[in-house]
């Protein structure tokens, strides 16, 4: 299957700290998703980004889909203690149809 | 608005028993999906379908089988439950085969 790198793994950060998380793959994406996971959920969508370029806002939350269209970006701002799950990133390639391949996830904690 | 409905919400189980994992949802999306997420590999693809009467294997489709006789119910059959089939599993849906996924919260399967 499609590789897809995300990191970092985790991080412990300090509330009001701003966030910066990637996710870089092996071939060319041409969608990029953003999902958030609390434990004992499910994901939940938090950004979708369709264009190479393509910078989207979701409150404290911004994506970005990376120029090369390997890479994407997701950044916090102002971080908050409920911005503490896991962050998933899922891509989508027109080379394995509409199957979305999804990073192993960055685990965030912030410290109030 | 219940979205995805996924039952049961855990279960404990023997080898080699037969067991069915329930998804319905009422977002009449035509595309539905199973996932299974394992520690350090993120959420790997087992079967989709894109419309009812429709289905097609993922990442890692062995030991699994679903059917889609409606729009609504998606389940997933495990013939013969093995240990290595251990996981959380999760329903998704998508109103098009190409559009960002919603999951439900998951069912978490113990294979003893």
């Amino acid at each position: 299957g499609q590789q897809l790198n995300q990191s970092p793994q985790s991080m412990f950060i300090q509330e009001g700290e701003d966030v910066s998380m990637n996710c870089t793959s092996s071939s060319i994406f041409n969608t990029w998703l953003w999902y958030k996971q609390d434990p004992g959920e499910g994901p939940v969508l938090l950004i979708a980004l369709y264009k190479a370029g393509e910078l989207t806002s979701n409150g404290r939350l911004t994506a970005q889909f990376g120029i090369t269209r390997k890479d994407s970006f997701l950044n916090i701002s102002a971080s908050i203690p409920s911005d503490v799950g896991i962050y998933f990133c899922a891509g989508r390639t027109i080379n394995t149809g509409n199957q979305f391949y999804f990073g192993t996830g960055t685990s965030l904690t912030v410290i109030p | 608005i219940a979205g995805i409905t996924q039952a049961p919400t855990s279960q404990i189980l023997a080898a080699g028993r037969r067991m069915t994992l329930r998804c319905t949802q009422d977002m009449r999306h035509n595309a539905m999906y199973w996932y299974r997420q394992d520690l350090g590999l993120g959420l790997r693809l087992i079967h989709y379908s894109n419309t009812a009467g429709t289905t097609g294997k993922g990442e890692v489709p062995d030991g699994y089988s679903v059917s889609r006789a409606n729009t609504d119910d998606f389940p997933l059959t495990l013939a013969s439950a093995v240990p290595s089939q251990t996981s959380v599993y999760f329903c998704a849906s998508s109103h098009g085969s190409n559009q960002p996924q919603h999951f439900g919260d998951g069912t978490r399967l113990s294979i003893l």
